[in-house]
């Protein structure tokens, strides 16, 4: 089996803070996700990306980059982080296409923005 | 667009007894559904999907979800739960796997002995 790492575990940022946040891989997964975890709102996706260096914008793009430079990881940068901000970042990978795929993700990071 | 809804956010059961968990999907043509569980402090595991076929899908740990394409829906059960069954589901619903996938808001489940 493989694992999906996320660092750091928790993140304290400041208003107006660039932030990032990584992931990766050991599956040899084609597509990786992040998303976003709100108390009560559930999981958002923010981007995608389908192989190396290709990007896709999900529902929550605005606010975020990301980068895909290698097929192991995928990298989220908040641009500027809100004050008062907490959520957890998600980040999973998949094979894609095809019937038998699952979703696979990572534990998280807690974002604090303080 | 395609969405989930779990009407139910939090549901508390005795151990041993049953648990159903309810999840309605939007989609205009039949969808891959999934029900994912989530620990404290821990990412997503899958616990069970529905491609095609035998409405009625087993998946890990006793549980199992029926599909219903008149209803919409994707149900999931357990006839006998265990206190280490608290935690929170959510149900998830994909048209096209590279988009990844669109997530009901979840149901925290409450086991107590």
């Amino acid at each position: 089996g493989g694992i999906i790492t996320q660092t750091p575990k928790f993140l304290i940022g400041q208003e107006g803070q660039k932030l990032t946040l990584k992931c990766q891989q050991n599956f040899n997964h084609d597509t990786m996700y992040w998303y976003r975890q709100d108390s009560g709102k559930g999981l958002r996706l923010i981007y995608y990306s389908i192989t190396e260096n290709d990007l896709q914008k999900g529902d929550l793009s605005e606010g975020y980059d990301a980068s895909r430079e290698k097929k192991s990881s995928f990298s989220l940068t908040v641009t500027s982080a809100q004050k008062n901000e907490m959520a957890v970042f998600l980040c999973a990978s998949s094979i894609t296409p095809g019937q038998n795929t699952e979703v696979f993700f990572g534990k998280g990071t807690r974002l604090t923005v303080v | 667009a395609q969405s989930v809804t779990q009407p139910d956010a939090r549901v508390t059961v005795s151990e041993g007894a049953s648990l159903q968990l309810r999840c309605k999907y939007s989609y205009s043509a039949t969808p891959y559904l999934f029900w994912y569980v989530q620990y404290p402090r821990q990412g997503l595991q899958l616990l069970l999907k529905y491609y095609s076929g035998d409405p009625v899908v087993q998946g890990v740990n006793g549980f199992e979800a029926e599909f219903s394409k008149s209803n919409s829906s994707f149900h999931l059960r357990k006839a006998s739960v265990h206190w280490s069954d608290s935690a929170v589901y959510f149900c998830a619903v994909s048209s096209n796997y590279a988009q990844g996938l669109t997530f009901g808001l979840g149901t925290r489940v409450s086991v107590f002995p």
